[in-house]
């Protein structure tokens, strides 16, 4: 099955605590993105990806950090989170073509509470 | 600077009745457009997108969605809402020539019995 996966799904941490939150696709994806959901303010764009090794900003980069060493995968590292890191966390994936890029596959989201 | 906006933050209609959901973007050029539903506690998944050709497009769960151009809108419609509709949605616009797909701040719906 066509999938993006994100582990953990769940998770709560304290201030400074360094965390990874993994994400995995197996449909050959060049374009990896992450964002975080919070109330009222939609989906903003962390990092995105658009090939391995390829990484850059997107509209809310501070505080985190990621890393694309092979094409299926995407890690979200948080070296030192703050509370005002809280929030819901979306992995997704992309083909890529010539003119922009395809629909973006979302995964299931990862909920961090950062106390 | 280029932005999404959904102006209905919340939308309550009643089970059988008609929904429309509005989506307004700015952009010097048409981008490509998409909707989005996220159930509860769910991830997101694509309801219709639009990329060129006839403005108005179908997607699942007999939602549609029609391009207007002069009024830089992509609103989405469905003619029957069924209980299972109650969602948040998600308008995306992806300019042709960027990288970042950006979201409007949702529309959340609920579905009166």
């Amino acid at each position: 099955e066509a999938q993006v996966t994100q582990n953990p799904r769940y998770l709560i941490t304290v201030t400074g605590k360094k965390l990874t939150v993994t994400c995995s696709q197996n449909m050959n994806h060049e374009y990896m993105s992450w964002y975080r959901q919070d109330p009222g303010l939609g989906l903003r764009q962390i990092y995105y990806s658009m090939n391995v090794e390829v990484t850059d900003k997107g509209d809310v980069p501070e505080g985190y950090k990621v890393s694309r060493k092979e094409k299926r995968n995407f890690p979200l590292i948080l070296e030192s989170p703050s509370p005002n890191q809280t929030s819901l966390y979306f992995c997704a994936s992309s083909t890529k073509q010539a003119q922009g890029f395809n629909e973006q596959f979302f995964g299931p989201g990862t909920r961090l509470t950062v106390l | 600077a280029q932005s999404v906006t959904q102006p209905d933050i919340h939308i309550t209609v009643s089970e059988g009745a008609s929904l429309e959901l509005r989506c307004n973007y700015s952009y010097g050029a048409t981008p490509y457009l998409f909707w989005y539903v996220q159930s509860p506690g769910q991830g997101l998944q694509l309801l219709l997108k639009y990329f060129s050709g006839d403005t108005l497009v179908q997607g699942i769960k007999g939602f549609e969605a029609e391009f207007k151009r002069s009024q830089s809108s992509f609103n989405l419609r469905k003619p029957s809402v069924h209980w299972s509709d109650a969602a948040e949605y998600f308008c995306a616009v992806l300019p042709g020539s960027a990288r970042q797909l950006t979201f409007g701040s949702g529309t959340q719906l609920t579905v009166l019995p």
